[in-house]
């Protein structure tokens, strides 16, 4: 099993630009995230999925869009990149968000830079 | 608001015991988590507790005390693979997870 794959790992953007993270997991699982990590900050939940068609904003959803056409893929997109932006994108993936053994399975990262 | 609190950075040696503490203030509360996350690398599941007590899992132990908000990593026989961030985790009332900014742990042979 692959389990959670992203691409690409690195990524330099322009001010403005657009893009699209791609995120896909081979587990069959229902949930599924997107999480930006900040130094000196903990994981900040940008939008999540419960399902295929579902869709729901996180902690900092500004200035990020998302789709769930299917279970395996969830990508997010960045409408019109800013500085703010510069991070270390995660998505996640477990097999369900409403009970407490929400283990969640992490794809590899993706380092966006908005210059 | 809600707040997890975990210490930035801590040092140990090879071979030793290392007690990393995490302290939490949320809306609710099913489940704390604890991860390690290597420097660039995804985190990795290492622990959950629902209950009060300690949850041991080799080398690795974690407690929770609900009461206090309160819960610790213990790692025991550190290795210097274990130098890494540990990421304390709180599920809240809508299952949503709240994250510590993590603790870094660096390892001294």
């Amino acid at each position: 099993n692959a389990g959670v794959t992203q691409t690409p790992k690195f990524q330099v953007l322009k001010t403005g630009q657009s893009m699209t993270l791609q995120c896909a997991q081979d587990m069959n699982h229902e949930y599924m995230s997107w999480y930006r990590q900040d130094p000196g900050m903990g994981l900040r939940l940008i939008h999540y999925s419960v399902g295929a068609g579902i869709t729901d904003q996180g902690e900092v959803p500004n200035g990020y869009n998302v789709s769930r056409s299917t279970t395996e893929d969830f990508p997010l997109r960045l409408l019109s990149a800013a500085p703010s932006q510069t991070s270390v994108y995660f998505c996640a993936s477990s097999y369900s968000m409403g009970t407490g053994a929400n283990v969640l399975t992490f794809g590899a990262g993706s380092r966006l830079t908005v210059l | 608001g809600q707040n997890i609190d975990q210490p930035t950075e801590m040092t140990a040696t090879e071979g030793a015991i290392v007690q990393i503490n995490c302290t939490y203030q949320t809306s609710g509360f099913n489940g704390l988590f604890w991860y390690q996350q290597h420097a660039g690398e995804a985190p990795t599941f290492l622990s959950y507790n629902v209950l009060d007590g300690l949850e041991e899992k080799g080398r690795f132990s974690s407690f929770l005390s609900r009461s206090k908000g309160y819960s610790y990593l213990l790692l025991k026989e550190l290795q210097m693979k274990d130098s890494a961030s540990y990421l304390c985790a709180v599920m809240d009332s809508n299952y949503q997870l709240i994250w510590g900014a993590g603790t870094k742990l660096i390892i001294k042979p």
